[in-house]
């Protein structure tokens, strides 16, 4: 059973504060790492990929995979009241042979106190 | 707005109804999703159409049908259906399906309440 592991949360942090966003999965053979916005209400809206070991960088957004572990992190500097949402963590996975599905985790929640 | 439309927005049914969902998407995109979100679960892989052929059915029950006759459209055809099906369903499109490195954008989702 091919899994993805969130905290739940919540997750809180002060405005301005860095938001530490973790991830685990189990499918060594997974290539690529999706982070997905989800607020209240709405559907997920993609805002990070990442497919080799390391960090990348989008404004104020980083994402760090750590395949060795499989670990994927998503850092928010500066974060703001409007960054409070649930945060989806999500692997290709195989289903019937294709790598192209993704296996969602549950997500963690952050608040973002002003 | 991410290119990808669903309606209707929400949906009351009985058990004995028969409903659709529709999908669109204006991505140019050749495979299409259907997710089902329930409360405190993650996000659960439905059905997946690739060049609007069904490529992967996951275990899901035979009172959802889901159609693609066009790589732009993806229906949800529901029949009675049972009040453990209320969740929000969500459509989802990429450049192709079976690749791994597969960026999927979703829809707004459909808010199905079964009574």
């Amino acid at each position: 059973q091919k899994e993805v592991e969130q905290n739940s949360g919540p997750l809180s942090v002060p405005e301005g504060a860095i938001a530490s966003l973790n991830c685990t999965y189990s499918d060594r053979g997974s290539q690529s790492f999706f982070w997905y916005r989800q607020y209240s209400g709405k559907s997920p809206e993609l805002i990070m990929f990442i497919y080799s070991n390391g960090d990348k960088e989008d404004g104020r957004f980083t994402a760090q995979l750590n395949k060795a572990s499989q670990y994927v992190s998503l850092l928010i500097r500066d974060s703001q009241p409007s960054d409070s949402a649930t945060y989806l963590c999500a692997v290709n996975g195989n289903y019937g042979g294709s790598q192209g599905n993704l296996i969602f985790g549950k997500g963690t929640k952050l608040s973002v106190k002003p | 707005e991410t290119g990808v439309t669903q309606t209707p927005r929400h949906l009351v049914m009985g058990m004995t109804n028969k409903k659709s969902l529709k999908c669109e998407q204006h991505l140019g995109h050749n495979a299409m999703y259907w997710y089902k979100q329930s409360a405190k679960k993650p996000l659960e892989l439905m059905f997946v159409y690739n060049f609007k052929e069904q490529t992967e059915n996951n275990s899901v029950p035979s009172r959802f049908s889901p159609e693609c006759p066009n790589s732009s459209h993806l229906f949800l055809h529901l029949h009675t259906l049972q009040p453990e099906d209320s969740a929000l369903y969500l459509c989802a499109s990429s450049s192709l399906a079976g690749m791994a490195y597969n960026e999927q954008f979703f829809g707004p989702g459909t808010r199905l309440t079964v009574l």
